[in-house]
């Protein structure tokens, strides 16, 4: 069974500081998925990664297969991107095994 | 831009009361799936569909729990007889692909009273 844990659970950042979360993982998988959670409970798909690394916008993911580990960086972080960072890993199946989460909060 | 519907957002229901939740998923997506969030907790599988049957459940997806696809639109979720501990925000997803970006619909918030 898989199990993914998040750092940090919260975190409050100044418009336009470099945020970094991390995304661990125990078993290894087929894919990683990076979500975002809205105030209001939706959902948006941000990154799907199997390997190396990927960049849309300010947002970059990027994924260590050998460390089981993952990280989203967001570059000039902006009061619209304060919602939830949820990290997601499927492994041999179609199940997705979710994080708890990170909440982060841009100041202006 | 094309997008995962969910219908309703929001439904209040007493105990034991039968409940289906319906999605429409995106039209040229051939993998469907039911996920859940239990208030202040981390979001669970409950369910994927492809190819008008169940590819994989988990272990929350009991016998009061069913999916079908009723015809080529519609993907619904029917809770037989609902407990408080239903009480949870329901999201469907749909994908091109297996392994593939996952689109997720806005979300069904269910209240069990």
């Amino acid at each position: 069974k898989n199990e993914v844990e998040q750092s940090p659970q919260n975190l409050t950042a100044q418009e336009g500081e470099f945020i970094t979360i991390n995304c661990s993982y125990s078993v290894g998988i087929s894919a990683l998925h990076w979500l975002q959670q809205h105030p209001g409970g939706g959902i948006v798909s941000l990154f799907m990664l199997s390997s190396g690394k990927k960049k849309h916008g300010r947002l970059i993911a990027t994924i260590n297969i050998q460390e089981k580990h993952s990280s989203l960086h967001i570059t000039a972080s902006h009061p619209r991107d304060s919602a939830v960072y949820i990290c997601a890993v499927r492994g041999g199946s179609e199940k997705l095994v979710f994080g708890k989460g990170t909440k982060l909060t841009v100041n202006p | 831009e094309p997008e995962v519907t969910q219908t309703p957002s929001h439904q209040v229901t007493q105990m034991g009361q039968e409940v289906i939740l319906r999605c429409v998923p995106i039209s040229n997506h051939l993998y469907f799936y039911w996920y859940r969030q239990i208030l202040g907790q981390k979001v669970e599988f409950l369910v994927s569909f492809y190819n008008n049957e169940i590819s994989e459940k988990s272990e929350i997806f009991d016998d009061q729990f069913s999916v079908e696809r009723p015809d080529g639109s519609n993907f619904t979720l029917k809770i037989r007889s609902t407990k408080l501990e239903d009480s949870a925000m329901y999201f469907c997803a749909s994908s091109v692909e297996t392994v593939g970006e996952l689109f997720f619909g806005e979300g069904s918030r269910l209240t069990v009273l």
